[in-house]
């Protein structure tokens, strides 16, 4: 009954490749949300969908393409690897993109780049 | 631009002593302020939440949280805490004035409790 799933848990590539990192939400939310956490732990949000519409695009490198192809899912893929983007990655949802809506996250996504 | 603070890096506490995690909020309007848990290799977890109404806001596991607008400060307590209770803690806030879903978080606060 997991509510927001992520595969892979773990993922480790080469520099220069392309990967891609699913996210599902059986929570019936309306808006779904890419975030980085680094190694330090600092959690920073690059983008959220809300119903499969792109409303928030930090400022993230476009080799990063979200992608939504149902408000259910939430996919994250990524083009030319580099050494910097190793980091874990968590997809999140809430109801809808209100102020108050609390986010729920997934379990994360550990990207190791060498 | 909206920010959070959290001072301590690191909390240290004793099994059965209260507990505190700091706060402190920057926003233009009135905050809407959220506080997760985060244990290892795990995804953050909702614990509690701040929108209006009392200052004093219950939430999962015992914990809750006090709401000081003067001081603008929403730090995370709890009464007696639990070795179980060690995990990384994220302060996180919007303001009403803000673009619809962006939060930001704090840079955390590992607690650690020793038995």
């Amino acid at each position: 009954d997991t509510a927001v799933s992520q595969t892979p848990k773990y993922l480790v590539t080469q520099m220069g490749n392309d990967k891609s990192i699913k996210c599902e939400q059986n929570l019936g939310h309306d808006t779904m949300y890419w975030y980085k956490q680094d190694s330090k732990k600092f959690l920073k949000i690059m983008f959220s969908y809300n119903n499969k519409e792109l409303i928030i695009n930090e400022t993230v490198p476009n080799r990063f393409s979200p992608k939504s192809p149902d408000k259910a899912h939430l996919n994250l893929h990524i083009n030319s690897l580099e050494l910097g983007d190793s980091a874990v990655y968590f997809c999140a949802s809430s109801q809808g993109a209100g102020s108050t809506d609390t986010q729920y996250f997934g379990p994360g996504t550990r990207l190791t780049v060498l | 631009a909206q920010s959070v603070a959290q001072p301590e890096d690191q909390v240290n506490v004793a099994e059965g002593n209260p507990l505190t995690v700091k706060c402190t909020y920057s926003v233009s309007g009135n905050p809407y302020l959220f506080w997760y848990v985060q244990y290892p290799n795990r995804g953050l977890q909702f614990l509690l939440k701040y929108i209006t109404g009392d200052n004093l806001v219950k939430g999962s596991y015992g914990f809750e949280a006090e709401f000081n607008k003067s001081q603008t400060s929403f730090h995370l307590k709890k009464p007696s805490a639990l070795v179980s209770d060690s995990a990384l803690y994220f302060c996180a806030v919007r303001d009403i004035g803000s673009s619809a879903s962006k939060i930001i978080f704090g840079s955390g606060t590992r607690l650690s409790i020793r038995p």
